[in-house]
């Protein structure tokens, strides 16, 4: 079965500082993973998917991720915060030979001035 | 850009009684539409994944008879909580896909049984 874990449900950071969120996968074949930022009551908005080809993908906003099959992980970073970056933010994996995606439990970011 | 429009985005309904989220595929012709249920501080977890004109295919544990399901149309695709009680208050959200498209989340729907 395919997963993926978040550590750390609340990352803070002070604006200008890097951002780091970090997700790992569990899957027995290559997976095609994602993640997702969402603001309060709205629906969840692609950042970055990985699928194949190069593994640093560059997403929206910023965010760049890096797919490391050696580490089963998929951390998102973007190298300076911004106070409108302060959201909910999934990593996902999409189960294989569906469309069907499966959520981490999400990290909350906050962003200081 | 494609969009899957979700309404309404909030309801608040008593006990017992029945309510209908609608998302509506813009742009694109959403042949598989899946419905996600989150509840506070916790992730999305999948309910059901319904193609356009056949029954919807439902995860374990969800009850089909409470989450009615309907897909008659290639835009429009309806979830209906039926005899909706407060535990089933929770943010609900679309995600419509199509051929040779990405996927596309709607707004979310906030449901409050009281």
């Amino acid at each position: 079965a395919q997963s993926v874990t978040q550590l750390g449900s609340h990352v803070s950071v002070s604006e200008g500082a890097l951002v780091l969120l970090r997700c790992n996968y569990s899957s027995s074949v290559p997976p095609y993973l994602f993640w997702y930022v969402q603001y309060p009551n709205q629906g969840l908005q692609l950042l970055l998917k990985y699928t194949t080809g190069a593994t640093l993908v560059k997403g929206i906003n910023g965010f760049e991720a890096e797919f490391k099959k050696s580490e089963t992980s998929f951390h998102l970073t973007k190298p300076s915060a911004h106070m409108s970056d302060a959201a909910e933010y999934f990593c996902a994996v999409m189960r294989y030979n569906t469309d069907k995606l499966i959520f981490g439990t999400g990290t909350r970011l906050q962003v200081f001035p | 850009g494609a969009v899957v429009s979700q309404h309404p985005s909030r309801v608040i309904c008593k006990s017992g009684t029945s309510v209908k989220i609608e998302c509506r595929s813009l742009d694109f012709q959403a042949t598989t539409m899946f419905w996600y249920r989150q509840f506070p501080k916790q992730s999305l977890m999948l309910m059901a994944t319904s193609n356009e004109g056949s029954k919807a295919t439902y995860e374990q544990g969800v009850e089909k008879d409470k989450f009615l399901i309907n897909h008659a149309s290639l835009t429009l695709s309806t979830l209906t909580v039926t005899s909706a009680h407060p535990e089933d208050s929770s943010f609900y959200i679309c995600r419509g896909t199509g051929l040779n498209t990405e996927a596309f989340f709607g707004q979310g729907t906030r449901l409050t049984v009281v």
